[in-house]
């Protein structure tokens, strides 16, 4: 089954403890991003990738880090998490530039 | 940037009305404007999109126009039911050198028997 996976898909964690969250594909898609959904805000791109090893800022990069090694994957990684980071985490792949983004069934992170 | 306007945030129709929902855009690059629908506790789903080089697009009961002059989409859903309420996103996109694709903010749309 074609899918975009996410784990975990809750975490509670505390200031300053670093933290990942994968996403993986098995579309064999090139694009890949990473946004946060907050109320009001609607979707905010953090982060994307063209392909491996090439990524690139979203319009709220500040506080998270991406790394793309392999075609599938495409984890973001928290640093140093603070409160202002809780939020919905999609993660979404498509097979080029433009085409239709497929997400992933969401992460809530919860930063105390 | 890209800068994306999207009105109104909340939309409460009768079952078998319509529905539209409106979104400018900024950036006159912009050439892909898809339609995600997001139901509660799920995650967002393509259900329309529309390239720079068309005017209207339309799939059963939903249509999107573009008018890239005025730079500004909407979304008409004819015929509502029950299962059309969701939050809808309009987003933008420039599919040239930029790959960013810019949502606006959302919205909610409530179909009442």
């Amino acid at each position: 089954e074609a899918q975009v996976t996410q784990n975990p898909r809750y975490l509670i964690t505390v200031t300053g403890k670093k933290l990942t969250v994968t996403c993986s594909q098995n579309m064999n898609h090139e694009y890949m991003s990473w946004y946060r959904q907050d109320p009001g805000l609607g979707l905010r791109q953090i982060y994307y990738s063209m392909n491996v090893e090439v990524t690139d800022k979203g319009d709220v990069p500040e506080g998270y880090k991406v790394s793309r090694k392999e075609k599938r994957n495409f984890p973001l990684i928290l640093e140093s998490p603070s409160p202002n980071q809780t939020s919905l985490y999609f993660c979404a792949s498509s097979l080029s530039n433009g085409g239709e983004q497929y997400f992933g069934p969401g992460t809530r992170l919860t930063v105390t | 940037g890209e800068n994306v306007e999207q009105h109104p945030s909340t939309l409460s129709v009768q079952e078998g009305d319509s529905a539209v929902i409106k979104c400018t855009y900024s950036d006159s690059a912009s050439n892909y404007f898809p339609w995600y629908k997001q139901e509660l506790g799920k995650r967002p789903q393509l259900i329309i999109d529309i390239r720079s080089n068309v005017g209207e697009k339309k799939d059963q009961r939903i249509a999107v126009t573009l008018n890239k002059t005025a730079k500004h989409f909407s979304l008409h859903i004819t015929e509502t039911q029950p299962e059309d309420s969701a939050v809808y996103f309009c987003a933008a996109y420039e599919t040239g050198t930029a790959s960013k694709l810019t949502f606006g903010t959302g919205t909610r749309l409530q179909v009442t028997l």
